[in-house]
């Protein structure tokens, strides 16, 4: 199977600064004959369930505000929030697709400083 | 709208077994690969089983044998038959829809639970 480790586990950026989460897998998402990365960020609030965000790694999902940003390829990825927003907190996950299983990192939680 | 229903998830005693069920709606529920999610309280998403269009059905190691999927397209309908449930499976299972054959995940239900104890 292959692993995503996010970094860090947890962060806190003031409101209207840029938060940034990694996600590392274990081996490469990049399939080659398609130049795609299988990689997919999730948003999950408290009590909810996850919200799909970027797909492709850098695709923003409809309806996602545009602060969201997904950039990467192969085997290393950032989500980028550019300017951090109270409606923001949550715990955001990294997802590969690139093969069965699909597995997840373990997530990031995001908090106001 | 787009949504996903969960329902059936319960308190059961270890070795017991359970059916969870999920209803799509404002979709055409037939055209799309499904998949079980499910959480761990405080813990993160794992992926537990799919069923894509054709009926291929794909699980993780540690259910493969004991957990079933199943699709009734008729009936805008996905299941998730559990049988010889361990503590391990205690958690949140959401239902959740592949997008156009891959395996991310665009439209997720609000979760069901099963709480594995005696």
């Amino acid at each position: 199977d292959i692993v995503m480790t996010q970094s860090p586990d947890s962060l806190a950026v003031s409101l209207g600064e840029r938060a940034t989460i990694n996600c590392k897998s274990s081996q490469t998402v990049l399939y080659s004959s398609n130049n795609k990365n299988y990689l997919a960020w999730y948003q999950q609030k408290p009590g909810q369930p996850p919200k799909l965000l970027i797909y492709w790694a850098s695709i923003r999902q409809s309806g996602v505000p545009d602060r969201f940003s997904g950039s990467g390829s192969g085997t290393d990825f950032t989500l980028t929030i550019s300017s951090l927003q109270a409606e923001d907190v949550a715990v955001y996950y990294c997802q590969q697709y690139y093969t069965i299983p699909p597995t997840f990192g373990q997530g990031t939680e995001v908090d106001i400083k | 709208e787009v949504q996903l229903v969960e329902s059936g998830g319960d308190l059961v005693q270890p070795g017991g077994s359970l059916r969870l069920s999920c209803t799509a709606s404002g979709f055409t529920f037939s055209n799309y690969d499904m998949h079980w999610v499910r959480q761990a309280a405080g813990k993160g998403l794992e992926w537990v089983s799919t069923i894509n269009v054709a009926g291929d059905t794909y699980y993780r190691g540690s259910v493969k044998g004991r957990f079933t999927i199943s699709r009734e397209n008729a009936k805008n309908s996905l299941f998730l038959q559990m049988n010889s449930l361990r503590a391990g499976d205690t958690a949140v299972y959401y239902c959740a829809r592949g997008s156009s054959s891959y395996y991310y995940m665009d439209v997720w239900g609000k979760g069901t639970t099963v709480i594995v104890s005696s």
